[in-house]
């Protein structure tokens, strides 16, 4: 079975600041997507960022980029120059190459500081 | 392209009481998706349909949960009996055929209270 697993609930950055934020998966699939959504309080989610398990470099949308460990199962999310829109829940997701379903992690809270 | 919309955003019912929240997929978008959201966890996913039909429901989706698409536009989720355990956050996606694999657009969700 497929899980993701977000070990950081609650995380904090000053703004301007650099965060990194864990999400490691377990699958025996060898090609499958993996993204990051952010929930804004009473928001929808939008999609942040998205990597296919296919390309070896990792994915970079602005200030934006992760860090994508195959061999680990490990899929982080690094967030430069944090900006006070960035205040959201933070969910790490996982799709089979053939599947129809997206498995999301609990989530990670990112609080901004100004 | 005016997003995914949900209605109603909220629904307050007592238990026992049937419910049905309503979809509007992105037009041009033939896969929807519906995902339950509990606090202090991700969503997870519910069921999904490939224009009308739909493919897939998860084991999550007991008999008194039932999903309709006709006509391959928007959807309906009903909720029979519902139950206090059945309080949470209902999410609708959907996607375009070339890019489902990657593209999930979400909607604003409707919040179930059963008391």
């Amino acid at each position: 079975a497929q899980t993701v697993t977000q070990s950081q609930p609650e995380m904090s950055v000053q703004e301007a600041e650099t965060v990194t934020l864990s999400c490691t998966y377990d699958t025996s699939e060898s090609d499958y997507y993996l993204f990051w959504y952010k929930q804004p309080p009473s928001r929808q989610m939008i999609l942040v960022i998205r990597q296919e398990a296919y390309k070896q470099q990792n994915a970079t949308e602005n200030r934006f980029s992760v860090n994508f460990q195959k061999a680990a199962k490990s899929f982080s999310l690094k967030i430069s120059d944090s900006q006070l829109g960035d205040a959201a829940m933070y969910f790490c997701a996982y799709r089979m190459d053939t599947g129809n379903q997206f498995y999301f992690g609990t989530g990670t809270s990112l609080t901004v500081i100004p | 392209d005016t997003g995914v919309s949900q209605d109603p955003r909220h629904k307050i019912t007592k238990r026992g009481q049937n419910v049905t929240f309503r979809c509007d997929p992105i037009s041009e978008h033939n896969r929807l998706y519906w995902y339950r959201q509990t606090l202090g966890q991700g969503p997870e996913f519910l069921t999904y349909f490939q224009n009308e039909a739909q493919l897939e429901k998860s084991r999550l989706l007991s008999d008194r949960f039932s999903a309709e698409r006709p006509k391959g536009s928007f959807s309906t989720l009903e909720i029979q009996r519902t139950e206090q355990g059945d309080s949470a956050m209902y999410l609708c996606a959907s996607s375009h055929r070339d890019r489902a694999l990657y593209e999930q657009y979400f909607g604003p969700g409707t919040r179930l209270t059963v008391t």
